[in-house]
């Protein structure tokens, strides 16, 4: 089974407008990370943001927030506020604790922010 | 300066040919990775290690192994290439972090084709 499962091959949202990008996780674990990466058209991975299954608010950073529905098992990320430099490839991606570690990742969703 | 180095950033080598992929990084972490990614596959683990010592097979290691000479490299080897490794690869080093998160952090990532 899909460890990270992102249903949204591809988005468009208007420049100024919130997105939201879909991420759901497989895990029999209590204890996890959930993560989101952005990776521009020039290749690099960036990290974005954060969130422990243990935490209790849900994680912002900056126009990034993750919306975490522990017993959904989903992870979405809203984007506030679109800048054209939004414009990426964003990967959801799942740490187990007890699995050595291992990171698993979605296949991506790629946004495009429209003027 | 970037915290994560990879070279080379680019290479072209041919069937059977042996290449190694180099990763450096300055961010004193213990624990280093290296994947690929192919279109629409998001990013599969071929080699982890935790430290200097410990080296882990992932997902798909078959046909590449690796060297950790130094806490800050890490290089990957394909012993002898052939078109289906043909792909993008990153090198990400992480450690546990102030909340144990372990954020996985990444390199450029280099673009092999391998003809």
């Amino acid at each position: 089974a899909q460890k990270i499962t992102q249903t949204q091959p591809g988005m468009f949202v208007q420049e100024k407008e919130a997105v939201t990008l879909d991420c759901t996780y497989d895990t029999s674990d209590q204890s996890y990370g959930l993560f989101w990466y952005k990776q521009p058209s020039s290749g690099e991975m960036i990290f974005l943001i954060y969130q422990g299954s243990y935490d209790e608010q849900n994680a912002t950073e900056g126009r990034y927030s993750l919306n975490f529905q522990k017993a959904r098992k989903s992870a979405n990320l809203v984007i506030s506020a679109s800048q054209l430099g939004d414009s990426a490839m964003y990967f959801c991606a799942m740490r187990e604790e007890y699995n050595f570690n291992k990171f698993y990742f979605g296949s991506g969703t790629k946004l495009n922010v429209k003027p | 300066d970037a915290d994560v180095t990879q070279t080379p950033r680019n290479r072209i080598t041919k069937t059977g040919k042996r290449i190694m992929l180099e990763c450096s990084q300055t961010k004193g972490h213990d624990r280093m990775y290296w994947y690929r990614q192919d279109p629409g596959l998001g990013l599969q683990l071929i080699y982890y290690s935790f430290d200097v010592k410990d080296i882990n097979k992932g997902e798909i290691s078959d046909g590449y192994s690796v060297s950790r000479q130094a806490q800050a490299k890490f290089s990957l080897s394909l012993e002898s290439a052939i078109p289906n490794q043909t792909a993008l690869y990153f090198c990400a080093t992480s450690d546990t972090g102030d909340r144990g998160q372990d954020t996985q952090y990444f390199g450029p990532g280099t673009r092999l084709t391998v003809l």
